[in-house]
């Protein structure tokens, strides 16, 4: 049972670029959650996907970023016009289900780490 | 406000003793879970422990132990005869469950060195 897919690992874009990250969630889950993390800091939550919709995406910047999660296919994070600031790990998470407990547990993938020229 | 806060940036232990990684949190939610996460220099994100607030006991899964005390609002992790490869940062992090999804808020993280 695959985990977690990303692709890229790495990636490198100049100034104003486009960057399209990939999550291919584990085989029977249908949530997916994306993180960034900041060189030296702490996971921050980007947006909550479910196939389909975007459920929460508060945590997104409202210029430049976009997710989807389509109904087949894996979940994208695109960031347009990439700036250095945007340089960080990008994580994707997914789960089976929602609500309390461990068993909605979520899965990390390993992460993409995208460097802006 | 969602807030988790680690006070300790950087932590060093010697081999085959016992560690404790602190882990304050502020919520108004009242129910929420809360989690452990290991991350080594690899970059990956390794999941350690749970603790749901409703939880009687608390959790232990091997050398990991959270010690939950809900009224101080603290989540400490306990990591028993520490082993060379514990060496990583590691992230507390909490899920209010008002949203009806574990949408995970994290600590900046404490970096953990083992010493021989």
């Amino acid at each position: 049972n695959a985990g977690v897919m990303q692709n890229p690992r790495h990636l490198v874009r100049r100034r104003g670029q486009e960057a399209r990250l990939r999550c291919s969630p584990m085989k029977g889950h249908s949530h997916v959650y994306w993180y960034r993390q900041l060189p030296e800091e702490g996971l921050k939550f980007m947006v909550y996907l479910q196939k389909e919709n975007i459920i929460d995406e508060s945590g997104m910047p409202k210029e430049r970023f976009s997710a989807e999660f389509p109904k087949e296919g894996p979940s994208i994070l695109r960031i347009q016009q990439v700036v250095r600031g945007d340089s960080a790990a990008y994580f994707c998470a997914s789960s089976p289900g929602t609500g309390r407990g461990d068993d909605n547990e979520q899965f990390f993938g390993p992460g993409t780490r995208l460097t802006v020229l | 406000a969602q807030k988790i806060t680690q006070t300790q940036p950087g932590m060093f232990v010697q081999e085959k003793e016992a560690v404790t990684l602190d882990c304050t949190y502020d919520t108004s939610d009242p129910s929420y879970g809360l989690f452990w996460y290991k991350q080594p220099s690899s970059g990956e994100m390794i999941f350690l422990i749970y603790q749901g607030s409703y939880d009687q006991q608390n959790a232990t899964e091997g050398r990991y132990s959270l010690n939950f005390q809900k009224a101080r609002k603290s989540a400490n992790l306990v990591i028993s005869a520490s082993q060379l490869g514990d060496s990583a940062m590691y992230f507390c992090a909490m899920s209010p469950f008002s949203g009806g999804y574990n949408k995970l808020i994290f600590g900046a993280g404490t970096r953990l060195a083992v010493h021989p």
